[in-house]
């Protein structure tokens, strides 16, 4: 168990649905980050957050979009879903920047049909 | 274009060879990272290295930073089946931002 927690491990939609993704970071991390993995293109970095507040964006689709909370869990909304969103959602955390490194979870599996 | 250029893509060898994974940029990092990752898990840490030319070691494992800190390389040892992953490498980039930058990935088997 690294402490970083996604729920669910898996999910199977339809095209057009919205689904809701939810990670738990290790206890003391104040940064989370979501990258999608997929088979063609690698890790691909999506957004961060830090202490409730955006940080960093990267190629992240306008139909996608992500809020920590005051307790620093994160969710990842994604909507109007297409096939091509089939991938593994991974979160991180981290302390603060990178120096230490990410803990991911184990990911969130997403398969839209 | 992928930032962080990784080679090969996929490796299989028999236990007990030694292999080398590279990693490639053109940018240059403050840090770069070495994570692990096998089926239905998230990547795992191996290592951070920090400055140019430093050289880690973990177990088997030897980490190189380039003296540019550009590239980097992983040298696995009389590599063994429980080292059989997905190798990436990932780079923090110069600018005041937090977010690695990750590599496509080194497919590594090593048969019994």
């Amino acid at each position: 168990d690294s402490g970083v927690t996604q729920t669910p491990k898996h999910l199977i939609t339809a095209t057009g649905q919205r689904v809701t993704l939810r990670c738990s970071p290790r206890s003391g991390d104040l940064s989370v980050y979501w990258y999608q993995q997929s088979l063609d293109q690698g890790l691909q970095f999506l957004i961060q957050y830090y202490n409730g507040e955006e940080r960093a964006k990267g190629n992240i689709l306008e139909r996608f979009s992500a809020q920590q909370f005051p307790d620093l869990h994160s969710e990842l909304n994604l909507s109007s879903l297409e096939l091509g969103d089939s991938a593994l959602y991974f979160c991180a955390s981290s302390v603060a920047g990178v120096g230490n490194g990410y803990t991911f979870g184990s990911g969130t599996r997403l398969t839209v049909v | 274009t992928q930032l962080l250029e990784q080679s090969p893509q996929f490796l299989s060898i028999q236990e007990g060879e030694n292999l080398t994974v590279y990693c490639n940029s053109s940018s240059v990092f403050s840090s770069l990272q070495w994570y692990r990752q096998e089926p239905g898990e998230g990547p795992v840490l191996l290592v951070t290295v920090v400055t140019g030319g430093e050289v880690k070691k973990l177990k088997r494992l030897t980490f190189q930073f380039g003296d540019a800190r550009k590239d980097s390389s992983l040298h696995i040892t009389a590599a063994q089946p429980g080292d059989t992953g997905l190798y990436l490498c990932a780079g923090a980039r110069m600018d005041s931002s937090y977010k690695l930058i990750f590599g496509s990935g080194t497919r590594l088997l090593v048969r019994p």
